[in-house]
């Protein structure tokens, strides 16, 4: 069974601060998707990283694939409040096809 | 651009009744599931259909049953609820099973 693992579960941080979310698994990935909700709203795609190392970036977030593509990492610099929200990590399972969801990292930025 | 719609937003059923969430998509993809959102426990996958007439069971299809007769809708049937079902559920809809998923925008559910 493909699992993975979102730390930290909660992050509470000052309007300005840097942090970064990991999302890991003993399982290697064909891809691994990063998704954020908003409350009372289902979750939105925000990138997709499918090549071992890579590294995208969508503005104040830097999204990276582990080199053996069983783990990612979202860092965000300089957090606004509209930052907060709910942040998923997706596996896309290479023999399930099916999308594996990590727990989630609930992340409130304060002003 | 509707996406996907999910109906109703909010529900509340008593033990042992049934019901039935509704899910449209018009983006014509093949690909369409259903999870439950629990706290701390991300997004479970109940179950999934990979086109019309065919749909197979996630990680916990228990006490769920689904049907899918046209490439829009997605209908997710409680048999019975229990208080364990009480959840926020999507739907999402995608190309295939590993592309990005579209979701709507859930239904909250409470069983007492």
């Amino acid at each position: 069974t493909q699992l993975l693992e979102q730390s930290p579960q909660f992050l509470s941080i000052q309007e300005g601060e840097n942090l970064t979310v990991y999302c890991n698994s003993s399982s290697v990935f064909s891809s691994l998707q990063w998704y954020r909700q908003e409350p009372g709203e289902g979750p939105v795609l925000l990138v997709t990283v499918v090549t071992g190392g890579e590294v995208k970036k969508l503005k104040r977030l830097t999204f990276q694939f582990g080199d053996a593509r069983k783990d990612s990492s979202l860092h965000i610099t300089a957090a606004q409040p509209g930052d907060t929200g709910l942040y998923l990590c997706a596996g896309a399972g290479s023999n399930t096809g099916k999308l594996i969801f990590g727990q989630g990292t609930t992340l409130q930025v304060k002003p | 651009n509707a996406g996907v719609t999910q109906t109703p937003k909010f529900q509340v059923l008593k033990t042992g009744q049934s019901m039935t969430l509704q899910c449209a998509q018009d983006m014509n993809h093949e690909y369409m599931s259903w999870y439950r959102q629990d706290p701390g426990m991300g997004l479970r996958l109940i179950h999934y259909s990979v086109g019309a007439g065919i749909t197979d069971q996630g990680e916990v299809p228990n006490g769920y049953n689904v049907s899918r007769s046209t490439t829009e809708d997605f209908p997710l049937r409680l048999l019975s609820a229990a208080p364990s079902q009480t959840s926020v559920y999507f739907c999402a809809s995608s190309y295939t099973g590993v592309t990005e998923a579209f979701f709507g925008q859930g239904t909250r559910l409470t069983v007492v």
